[in-house]
């Protein structure tokens, strides 16, 4: 099945650490994003990519840190720089996005 | 830089009542409109896009918008609601810039149905 997959689907980490949130794709997209969802304030872009080794930052990308190595993986870094960390992230590929079923970080 | 307003952030309405739901975007150049549907607990279906052609995009379950480019606007209509509509619907544009396709969206608009 073509897709995109997030994991994992809930995430727990200590305040001061850093987080790696895995996306994949296998429809073959160039493009590919990272939203994050907070309540009343939609989805906001966090970095997005066009190309392999190549990424823009988004509206708040602060805090964050993405790579493209490949064209199927988009990571994203939540770091330790990010003030509040604590939402549900999105990853999505393709012009018109296809999105994965998201991850909910907490941060305690 | 490109920017997405979505102008009701609640709406209720009876079952059976019309639905307009307001898009408006900020960018001057070829974009590619979106709505999006997330119903509680789920993740988001894409509604209906417009790309080019007719301005006027039929999608699933009786959605329809129309594109008005001399207003920047992509609202999304139903002419009789249900109560399984009650969901929160996003706007998004993606806006082709310096050779990159930056999908934008606008905060939602909360939908309430009641029977």
């Amino acid at each position: 099945d073509g897709g995109i997959t997030q994991s994992p689907k809930y995430l727990f980490r200590k305040e001061g650490q850093n987080v790696t949130l895995s996306c994949e794709q296998n429809l073959n997209h160039d493009a590919m994003y990272w939203y994050r969802q907070d309540p009343g304030q939609g989805l906001r872009l966090i970095y997005y990519s066009q190309i392999v080794n190549d990424f823009q930052k988004g509206d708040i990308a602060e805090g964050y840190s993405v790579s493209r190595e490949k064209k199927e993986s988009f990571p994203l870094t939540v770091t330790s720089a990010q003030k509040n960390p604590t939402a549900f992230y999105l990853c999505a590929s393709g012009v018109g996005a296809f999105f994965g079923q998201g991850t909910r970080l907490t941060v305690v | 830089a490109q920017s997405v307003s979505q102008h009701n952030h609640h709406v209720i309405l009876s079952e059976a009542a019309s639905l307009e739901l307001g898009c408006n975007y900020s960018y001057g150049g070829t974009v590619n409109l979106f709505w999006y549907v997330q119903y509680p607990g789920q993740h988001l279906q894409l509604l209906l896009k417009y790309f080019s052609g007719d301005p006027l995009v039929k999608g699933i379950k009786g959605f329809e918008a129309e594109f008005i480019k001399s207003k920047f606007s992509f609202n999304l209509r139903k002419p009789s609601v249900q109560w399984s509509d009650t969901a929160e619907y996003f706007c998004a544009v993606n806006a082709l810039s310096g050779g990159y396709n930056k999908l934008i969206f606008g905060a939602g608009t909360r939908l309430a149905v009641h029977p």
